[in-house]
């Protein structure tokens, strides 16, 4: 099986601007995670996506958004971007089912620096 | 509130050493605890779970509810074991809410030569 991929690999905004980036998860999974990853912060969780509906929500602004797609694709956008906002996004898949939570298939995330 | 703890930010042994990665939670469910690991240059990818009992890479972990540990072991370090680890814990973490994994603030393990 193809694992997960994101695109892009880097990314370079400016303050203000908004950002979308794009995760596919391992064929056959229907649960979609996203992290935002630090040197201070370690990982910390964004949401979770789940036949396109969010089913998780961390403790992240409404600046951060996302979506997914009925083919289980999803999205990350966030607006109005700040220099803390300079992170690895990951984007984790998995089959979405009870007790599967906890085993997630990791994408190499989106390297985003906000100058 | 449900929480990994990782108390060891940054972890030095020498090849062929014991290491023991701690990592300590608290749920008041029953957790299903698991090691992720990140090695240099690679994406994050599980190591393993409570549930199988497995030894990974000659890795062990054991969960102990009566001390809300699930700490990772090793008796002989490798160099190639350097890398991040990171416990997490999978849950119902609110009434009513739906299964979440919530990842410890990681260790980083350097094995020197």
């Amino acid at each position: 099986k193809a694992g997960v991929t994101q695109t892009p690999r880097y990314l370079i905004k400016t303050r203000g601007q908004q950002v979308t980036l794009s995760c596919s998860p391992i064929s056959g999974h229907r649960s979609v995670s996203w992290y935002q990853q630090t040197p201070g912060q370690g990982l910390q969780f964004l949401f979770e996506y789940f036949s396109e509906t969010q089913r998780n929500k961390g403790n992240f602004p409404g600046r951060f958004s996302g979506r997914q797609f009925s083919n289980s694709r999803s999205e990350m956008n966030v607006s109005t971007l700040e220099l803390g906002d300079s992170a690895l996004y990951l984007c984790a898949s998995s089959s979405g089912v009870v007790r599967a939570v906890g085993e997630q298939y990791f994408g190499p995330g989106t390297r985003l620096t906000v100058t | 509130a449900q929480r990994v703890t990782q108390p060891e930010k940054l972890l030095s042994v020498f090849k062929g050493a014991p290491v023991e990665l701690k990592c300590n939670y608290s749920y008041s469910g029953s957790p299903e605890l698991f090691w992720y690991v990140q090695y240099s240059r690679q994406r994050l990818q599980l190591l393993l779970r409570h549930i199988s009992r497995e030894s990974i890479k000659g890795f062990t972990a054991d969960l102990n509810k009566g001390e809300t540990s699930f700490h990772l072991k090793k008796p002989f370090a490798q160099e190639e074991d350097s890398a991040m680890y990171y416990c997490a814990l999978s849950g119902f973490l609110t009434q009513g809410g739906s299964e979440k994994l919530v990842f410890g603030k990681g260790t980083k393990l350097t094995v020197n030569p």
